[in-house]
């Protein structure tokens, strides 16, 4: 059975830092493309980054860019977001996914509270 | 990057069909077979539906089908039930090797 099980959510003061990570099991991690997936409180689902099974190819959506790191550990099963300069725009429950074009599996998200 | 763009809402009575549109470009819909929908209970995770068009997981009920005529793929939903009522989703892959997702629709059983 696959699961992903994301961490490291809370609240963080404007232009803070977090650092998200994801354990994955039940599937051959290093076969697939991983992704984030961030949905505000009452909002949509907004897709955030992705990254290639050997982490050579990462991409952003434009408005995390210069800010999120997406990385991962395949030795670990571990996905990882690292959310720097935060702003109160990036409050959200922050899903990790796998990606194989289409999001196919989901885990139950971890909180983002970015305030003052 | 903008997002796909769905019906705010759409409603059905029971048994009834209803279909929700999703609408993006040639370089998202239009220029691939990866659109796929989400259905989201409150405070849970999406679940996946339709994958790669008009597939459905092993599990997903029948009465859920998916379509795609240029840049507007289709999700209807067939002899519809009071455990529809959720909100939909549509994603799809890029040309620039990211996903866009749906602006998002709530169904209502009337």
């Amino acid at each position: 059975e696959v699961q992903l099980v994301e961490s490291g959510g809370g609240l963080v003061q404007p232009g803070g830092s977090l650092r998200l990570s994801c354990a994955a099991s039940g599937f051959t991690f290093s076969s697939y493309w991983m992704s984030w997936v961030r949905q505000a409180p009452g909002k949509g689902l907004e897709w955030v980054a992705n990254i290639k099974q050997d982490g050579s190819e990462k991409y952003y959506v434009d408005s995390v860019k210069g800010r999120f790191t997406i990385s991962r550990d395949n030795a670990k099963n571990s996905l990882y977001l690292q959310m720097n300069s935060l702003r109160a725009e990036d409050t959200a429950v922050y899903y990790c996914a796998r990606d194989v074009q289409v999001i196919d599996y989901w885990g139950q998200g971890t909180l983002v509270t970015v305030s003052s | 990057q903008s997002a796909l763009t769905q019906p705010a809402s759409v409603s059905g009575s029971p048994g009834q069909s209803i279909t929700i549109s999703c609408t993006g470009t040639s370089s998202d819909v239009g220029g691939y077979n990866y659109v796929s929908w989400y259905q989201q209970h409150p405070g849970k995770a999406p679940k996946l539906m339709i994958y790669d068009v008009s597939n459905r997981p092993s599990g997903v009920s029948n009465r859920f089908s998916g379509s795609k005529s240029g840049n507007t793929a289709s999700l209807t939903i067939s002899g519809l039930q009071a455990e529809d009522e959720a909100d939909y989703y549509c994603s799809s892959y890029t040309s620039s090797s990211t996903l866009v997702f749906g602006t998002g629709t709530k169904v209502t059983v009337l």
